[in-house]
């Protein structure tokens, strides 16, 4: 059984469309987030949620929209994409902030 | 603040030993060390919370000094299987906010 799992693995699609990412966790944790791994490999953590609220929101666009219709789920948002959007985004949850993170196979977004 | 790890890159032969460091400018609550294989998703290896205490996990050992703000990966006689990027995420203690590091990209050659 998939811990946390992302769909789809992977996205293509053109500038200036709103394309959705979907992740669902079953370990029962109470955090989610989206990090965004760029060609250079950089992790950097996009939204938490935690119980459904969100807790930290980092200085991403808000064309980038996260949406939580339960502690389980955790689904990314992008409107109007832009080149610079594309990236991989990882998935992952925890029990509790500063607890083991569990990541998703991750999503691989290319803008054409 | 990112904090900074090094090497950025170090290739081995099976059986050697490595270190990878992380350190921050900032004071640290807890440091995370996750491995990443190309193509794949990052994996949790181990927390060190502050107080000095060394986590073993396998051969790969750790360890993290508040008073410094640093940390280190230790792999003794690395394997193949070892090879990777490796992660370090700091945790300043504001509501959990994990901030990774470069990553540390490990070869390990038969």
């Amino acid at each position: 059984d998939t811990a946390v799992s992302q769909t789809p693995k992977y996205l293509v699609t053109q500038m200036g469309n709103d394309k959705s990412i979907k992740c669902e966790q079953n370990l029962g944790h109470d955090t989610m987030y989206w990090y965004k791994q760029d060609s250079k490999k950089f992790l950097k953590i996009m939204f938490s949620y935690n119980n459904k609220e969100l807790i930290i929101n980092e200085t991403v666009p808000n064309r980038f929209s996260p949406k939580s219709p339960d502690k389980a789920h955790l689904n990314l948002h992008i409107n109007s994409l832009e080149l610079g959007d594309s990236a991989v985004y990882f998935c992952a949850s925890s029990l509790q902030f500063n607890q083991p993170q569990h990541f998703g196979d991750g999503t691989r977004l290319s803008i054409l | 603040q990112q904090p900074v790890q090094s090497p950025q890159a170090v290739i081995l032969r099976e059986g050697e030993d490595a270190v990878i460091n992380c350190s921050s400018s900032k004071a640290l609550y807890s440091v995370h060390w996750y491995r990443q294989k190309h193509g794949e998703a990052p994996v949790f290896l181990m927390i060190l919370l502050k107080g000095g205490e060394q986590k073993g996990h396998e051969k790969i050992s750790a360890s993290f000094n508040e008073k410094k703000q640093q940390s280190s990966l230790y792999l003794t006689a690395s394997q193949l299987s070892y090879s990777g990027t490796y992660f370090c995420g700091t945790d300043g203690g504001s509501q959990g906010n994990l901030i990774f590091g470069k990553g540390t990209k490990l070869s390990v050659k038969p």
